[in-house]
This record gives structure tokens, C-alpha cells and sequence, in this order.
């Protein structure tokens, strides 16, 4: 079973459009995270949710917004795509937050043209 | 998170022990020390984490100095599909990962 999984695995679209990254985990989970990593391979955290909760909210442009509609599930809208954009983004999961052991998705990439 | 520093890469021969080290001097008492890795392409994947004592589990061992400011995550036997960047994380009480350039282990046949 998977334990956290993304849809799409790929997403190619044009500049402009408005895309979503599904995200479910299946742990019984309290946290979700979405995190970024580009093209020089650096992962960076965008947000958090505790029970639905935004806890973290890393200077993210507000083109992209999380949406937790239950704790196993964070969704990551893009409004008004851009080129740089373009990356892999990886949502994860820990039983509560601080400190716990987190696990990642798959990975969805993004390719902005 | 306490700063960390890993050299940016390594090899080692497949069947070997691959001891991947860490320093993390600004660590305070209450910070564990995590170790994930990210195989090309994939999610980045928990190994193992600590605070003071050395622990083990069935992917990798980490020994832990006694003063805390370093800590390396060993491989018993490293193979082929344990090529991949690991990183060495010391999050304090706090829901996200830094994660820095980490280290690019090579496994040569």
C-alpha cells in the first residue's frame, strides 16, 4: 500500500494556466507538508498543516495555495503559472510535526513551458 | 535547525562499509540528528535518527560522538541501489526539514 501518494506524476502546461497536485497519505497522519525542489536539486519546505491547520507558510508567492479538506489529504493549487515554476514538488507526512519522522510522495514534476 | 556539514561526495565499493559523516557542532541537547536520503529522481526516504546513543536499524547503523558535534551514518554493506544524496538533518522542534546539499554516495561495482 502506498502510504503517501501525488497526482499527476507529470504536469506539462503553459504559462498562465492554473494547474492542482493532489496529495493523500494514508498513515493516520496529523501533519502534511508541501516542499519544492528545482532544478539545482535544493528541497525547501512551502507549507505545513497540522489537522488541517496552515502552520507553515514559507515566503510562498500567494499564486499558490494548500488546501486540507481532511488531515489526509493536501492539495496545492497554482494560480498563473510560471516558467520558474518549473520543478518537482514533493508532499510528505508526520504522525504530529516538530522533529517527527517524515515521509514523502513520490514526487509530481511540473514543467512550466 | 543546527547547521549541518557533510562533504559534497564519496564513493565506496559495492559490498562495503560506507561511513558517511556529519558535523553538527551548534547542536543543542534536545536536537535529534535524522538521516534521510533521496534516490535519483524519488521522494527523499527516511534511514534513521538519533540523540545520544549510537542506534541501528535494518538500513543503516548512525554512531554519535559523545559531545554531539558530529555524527556518521554507516552503510554495512553498501550495494548498487544505495547510490543515491543523503542528507544529514537536525531539526529542533519544528514541523519543517532544512535540507542542505547533503552528500552524493556513489556505489561502484
Amino acid at each position: 500500500d502506498t502510504a503517501v501518494s501525488q497526482t499527476p506524476k507529470y504536469l506539462v502546461t503553459q504559462m498562465g494556466n492554473d494547474k492542482s497536485i493532489k496529495c493523500e497519505q494514508n498513515l493516520g497522519h496529523d501533519t502534511m507538508y508541501w516542499y519544492k525542489q528545482d532544478s539545482k536539486k535544493f528541497l525547501k519546505i512551502m507549507f505545513s498543516y497540522n489537522n488541517k491547520e496552515l502552520i507553515i507558510n514559507e515566503t510562498v508567492p500567494n499564486r499558490f495555495s494548500p488546501k486540507s479538506p481532511d488531515k489526509a489529504h493536501l492539495n496545492l493549487h497554482i494560480n498563473s503559472l510560471e516558467l520558474g515554476d518549473s520543478a518537482v514538488y514533493f508532499c510528505a507526512s508526520s504522525l504530529a510535526g516538530s522533529g517527527d519522522t517524515q515521509y514523502f510522495g513520490p514526487g509530481t514534476r511540473l514543467t512550466v513551458l | 535547525d543546527a547547521k549541518t556539514t557533510q562533504p559534497p561526495s564519496m564513493d565506496c565499493a559495492e559490498g562495503r562499509a560506507a561511513n558517511l559523516p556529519c558535523n553538527h557542532s551548534t547542536i543543542s541537547g534536545n536536537e535529534y540528528v535524522y538521516w534521510y536520503r533521496q534516490i535519483h529522481s524519488q521522494g527523499p526516504q527516511y534511514i534513521i535518527h538519533g540523540l545520544k546513543n549510537n542506534e541501528t536499524n535494518e538500513m543503516a547503523s548512525l554512531i554519535i560522538t559523545e559531545d554531539r558535534k558530529s555524527s556518521t551514518l554507516i552503510l554495512p554493506h553498501a550495494t548498487l541501489r544505495d547510490t543515491a544524496v543523503y542528507y544529514c538533518i537536525a531539526p529542533l522542534g519544528d514541523y519543517k526539514l532544512s535540507f542542505g546539499a547533503g552528500t552524493t554516495v556513489t556505489v561502484r561495482a
